[in-house]
């Protein structure tokens, strides 16, 4: 079945950065973009960015610009998100998430699969 | 940047009522709007698309509606499994920024 996994729960400090992996299967990676979205606990669903793992084309929310890199590897269908600069604010679960799209003469996008989702802990 | 907002924040409802959810895009979007369901724990879980469409799998009691700016998903004869936090999400502004509203949180009366 299609699916998305993570890799395991981190802890880093301050300043440092952290690199979440994210492996697809059960479908073609290229075919769909990746979107990484954030939740901080107790808080609401923060977009992140998106990739193109065709191109490894990227946008990023205005917010996480010049903080965030989002790349692929398409040998192994690996999404992978790299936060630098980390502060405690950045504690939260991070999840990956396939952007699917339906063609009604225009092109819907919408979150169709999750990963279970990266803990990231901030903490001198 | 579009912002989403959604009303209530919260909600209390109980088994079997019917209880519907606003959410308001700062400028039109058309039908570029989704649904999403998380329980405590989980990952969200895509429930409409494009306005109204329903996901595969997802029970016929989720409906929504709206376009432009106002949007609304409707629960019809509330389970007890439909206790959780229901998100909106935009899929309008190019380049893509798929902002959501803050959440609405249904609780059990």
């Amino acid at each position: 079945q299609v699916q998305l996994v993570q890799s395991g729960a981190e802890v880093k400090k301050p300043g440092a950065s952290v690199k979440v992996s994210c492996k697809a299967s059960g479908y073609t990676f290229a075919s769909y973009d990746i979107n990484w979205v954030r939740q901080a606990t107790g808080q609401g669903l923060e977009w992140m960015g998106w990739m193109n793992p065709n191109s490894g084309n990227t946008g990023y929310a205005q917010k996480f610009q010049g903080r965030v890199t989002m790349t692929r590897n398409t040998s192994i269908s690996t999404a992978y998100m790299e936060l630098s600069s980390l502060r405690s604010e950045d504690t939260a679960v991070y999840y990956c998430v396939r952007m699917y799209y339906s063609n009604y003469g225009y092109y819907y996008y919408y979150m169709d699969v999750w990963g279970k989702g990266t803990t990231v802990t901030v903490s001198s | 940047d579009i912002q989403m907002t959604q009303s209530p924040s919260s909600l209390s409802a109980s088994v079997g009522d019917r209880v519907t959810i606003t959410c308001r895009a700062s400028q039109s979007i058309s039908s570029y709007l989704n649904w999403y369901q998380q329980k405590p724990g989980k990952p969200p879980k895509l429930l409409v698309y494009a306005a109204s469409s329903l996901q595969s799998g997802v029970p016929s009691r989720f409906s929504g509606s709206g376009s432009g700016t106002d949007f609304t998903l409707t629960i019809s004869g509330l389970q007890p499994e439909d206790f959780a936090t229901y998100y909106c999400q935009q899929s309008y502004s190019t380049p893509y920024m798929y902002t959501f509203g803050q959440g609405t949180n249904l609780e059990i009366k």
